[in-house]
């Protein structure tokens, strides 16, 4: 059964970079059509897309963080990381990564991590 | 962006209930719509895809249709464990976004 598990710091000061990694079981994050995503959660509020990666390395990334995000895949390790710089307390919650799947018919995230929270304070 | 909108945002209903969450498209969106299930402190759990397309493993009593712009997701039979929020997301174009959510609360 594919799992997924993010891991890093709970709590990243104003202005730092947010560092997260995920790390891939059950399967291998080369093997298949499947692209590999952040998706994030504030505190009580919705969930938005950050952005996916593909095993070569091929990123799309959601417009509002596109400036400040960085995806990267680690296949020798079966990791994919996303790196948030010059964080805000706007950027507190909760981020998840997901397996993006799909077919002919669209695409969807079939598989998600626990979830991790990053609180952003000083 | 393709806004999805979810409204109400919380509605109540008792178990055994027939339960219909609206979700709205900014634009047609053909049948690229998915539908997920969130309980407080875990991950969103994929329920539909493609509008109407029941994940592996997910309770027959969950359907889902629609197009273009105006989808539905019906649960039959409301069960304890259906009480949750509900989430509409749009595949259709880059980037994927996501609805407001719908909490289905105990009446």
């Amino acid at each position: 059964q594919l799992q997924l598990q993010e891991s890093g710091p709970g709590l990243v000061k104003p202005s730092e970079t947010l560092s997260l990694t995920c790390t891939v079981s059950g399967a291998s994050i080369s093997s298949g059509s499947y692209y590999w995503g952040w998706i994030r959660q504030p505190p009580g509020k919705g969930l938005e897309w950050v952005g996916n990666i593909y095993h070569s390395g091929t990123t799309y990334y959601g417009p509002s963080l596109k400036s400040r995000v960085t995806i990267s895949v680690d296949t020798s390790k079966n990791q994919f990381s996303l790196k948030l710089n010059s964080v805000t307390a706007a950027d507190t919650a909760v981020y998840y990564c997901a397996r993006l799947g799909g077919d002919h018919r669209g695409v969807y995230f079939d598989f998600w991590g626990q979830g991790t929270l990053v609180t952003v304070s000083s | 962006d393709i806004e999805m909108t979810q409204s109400p945002s919380s509605l109540s209903a008792s178990v055994g209930d027939r339960v219909t969450i609206p979700c709205r498209a900014s634009q047609s969106i053909s049948n690229y719509l998915n539908w997920y299930q969130q309980k407080p402190g875990k991950a969103p759990k994929l329920l539909i895809y493609a509008t109407s397309n029941l994940q592996s493993g997910v309770p027959s009593r969950f359907s889902g249709s629609g197009s273009g712009t105006d989808f539905t997701l019906t649960i039959s039979n409301l069960q304890p464990e259906d009480f949750a929020t509900y989430y509409c997301q749009q595949s259709y174009s880059t980037p994927p976004t996501f609805g407001g959510g719908t909490k289905v609360e105990i009446k």
